[in-house]
């Protein structure tokens, strides 16, 4: 596609309650990256995949976080049991290897834990 | 990790001055980016600078990789300008805590 594209553009969930977030990436990016931006705050990095493989979730908060991309294009963010202070903007971005144009953000998911 | 360190972490101008913002970082990298964050919330790439300098129109940067800062330029500032610019640094992108930049008319 044209951008990187994220859904649902805004949830509401329940304490408790299982969430699923899915990034669709730009066609042919080997990168991708998910961050998680509190209110007023900068994006604070949670995970980080190359193709399928993820090289990086030191960022993941807890283990009630849980991100794929199994078939290294299109990746899902899952969060059991949300509580309030998973409340944010999570963020999704792509970029090719070694690029010189740098990394595209999707618009992000607004969640709310009620 | 990388600590990135930005200022100011405010800014107010009149239309139609210059700014500079200025991005630290604690390690040599060899990944740099400004983004401007719309009040949309919208997360724009400014410039992919991990080294030298870029200009696109008013807006232009420069990184010192060897003194592990970035500088971004805006001159004549408009208020669409307004917004919160970061910079994030390295393979994974560490995000500084950004500057909100507001321009008034």
């Amino acid at each position: 596609g044209a951008g990187v594209s994220q859904s649902p553009r805004y949830k509401v969930a329940k304490r408790g309650q299982d969430v699923a977030l899915r990034c669709d990436p730009i066609s042919g990016h080997v990168s991708l990256f998910w961050y998680q931006q509190a209110l007023g705050q900068g994006p604070e990095f949670l995970t980080y995949f190359q193709n399928e493989a993820q090289l990086d979730k030191s960022g993941l908060p807890s283990d009630r976080f849980f991100a794929e991309r199994p078939e290294g294009s299109v990746s899902t963010l899952k969060i059991q049991r949300t509580q309030q202070e998973d409340s944010a903007v999570y963020l999704c971005a792509s970029s090719l290897i070694g690029t010189v144009d740098g990394y595209t953000f999707g618009s992000g998911t607004r969640l709310t834990v009620v | 990790g990388i600590q990135v360190e930005q200022s100011p972490p405010d800014l107010i101008l009149q239309e139609g001055a210059n700014s500079t913002l200025r991005c630290n970082f604690s390690d040599s990298v060899n990944n740099l980016q400004w983004f401007h964050q719309n009040p949309w919330g919208q997360l724009i790439n400014l410039f992919y600078i991990p080294s030298g300098t870029k200009q696109n129109g008013r807006l232009s940067a420069t990184t010192v990789a060897t003194e592990r800062y970035s500088l971004l330029y805006i001159s004549s500032s408009q208020t669409t300008d307004s917004g919160v610019y970061f910079c994030a640094v390295g393979n994974d992108m560490r995000f500084g805590a950004g500057t909100r930049l507001t321009v008034k008319p």
